[in-house]
């Protein structure tokens, strides 16, 4: 019964390297969502997505930032061309439903070099 | 644009007192709201939520009351155990259940 998986745990970038980020969500959930976690902050939306489609990305930057969620396979969290600033935590969730709970991974924690 | 406030970033209470945590929003289409709590190095885990059709939501020694008019939601937790000790988050939701705005998180702190 295994829960909102996300990996690796930890990554470290050099400045300009890209850094790749997977979330398998729970079985049976077709909804997933990724948040970003700066230190002494709370978590900040970013994107959701279902299966083959990116339902919101308003919290996503516009640039180096993006996100899928393949018909087979875990969602994936891109970020091209790594700066300081994107040293964060950063968080998957998944639910069944679009009106349920969230359930959370236990994080990628990111730091750039 | 802070949503979804946590004014209080720590908390220390003493074991089987109660805890009372608060969160302030601003966002009046707010309709859904959750308390997550999370350990160290650990994701959020969902605790209780509530929604606007309800003042009040009852799960255990977890209870969450909603002043809709003060927008403002409260978690207690009575008897509060050392194991509780941890952060709590509120997040809120309106109309769109996709996106979640949550509160910079209250540390609580339960004192054998």
């Amino acid at each position: 019964n295994a829960g909102v998986m996300q990996n690796p745990r930890h990554l470290v970038r050099r400045r300009g390297q890209e850094a790749r980020l997977r979330c398998s969500p729970m079985k049976g959930h077709s909804h997933v969502y990724w948040y970003r976690q700066l230190p002494e902050e709370g978590l900040k939306f970013m994107v959701y997505l279902q299966k083959e489609n990116i339902i919101d990305e308003s919290g996503m930057p516009k640039e180096r930032f993006s996100a899928e969620f393949p018909k087979e396979g875990p969602s994936i969290l891109r970020i091209q061309q790594v700066v300081r600033g994107d040293s964060a935590a950063y968080f998957c969730a998944s639910s069944p439903g679009n009106d349920q709970p969230q359930h959370f991974g236990d994080g990628t924690r990111l730091s750039i070099l | 644009d802070q949503q979804v406030k946590q004014n209080s970033p720590s908390l220390s209470v003493q074991e089987g007192r109660i805890s009372i945590l608060n969160c302030d929003y601003t966002n009046s289409m707010f309709d859904y709201f959750l308390w997550y709590k999370k350990y160290p190095a650990e994701g959020p885990t969902f605790l209780i939520s509530i929604s606007s059709i309800k003042d009040k939501n009852e799960d255990g020694r977890f209870t969450v009351f909603l002043n809709k008019s003060a927008k403002h939601l409260s978690l207690h937790i009575v008897p509060s155990q050392p194991g509780d000790s941890a952060v709590y988050f509120c997040a809120a939701s309106g109309g769109n259940f996709n996106k979640f705005y949550f509160g910079s998180g209250t540390k609580l702190n339960v004192k054998p």
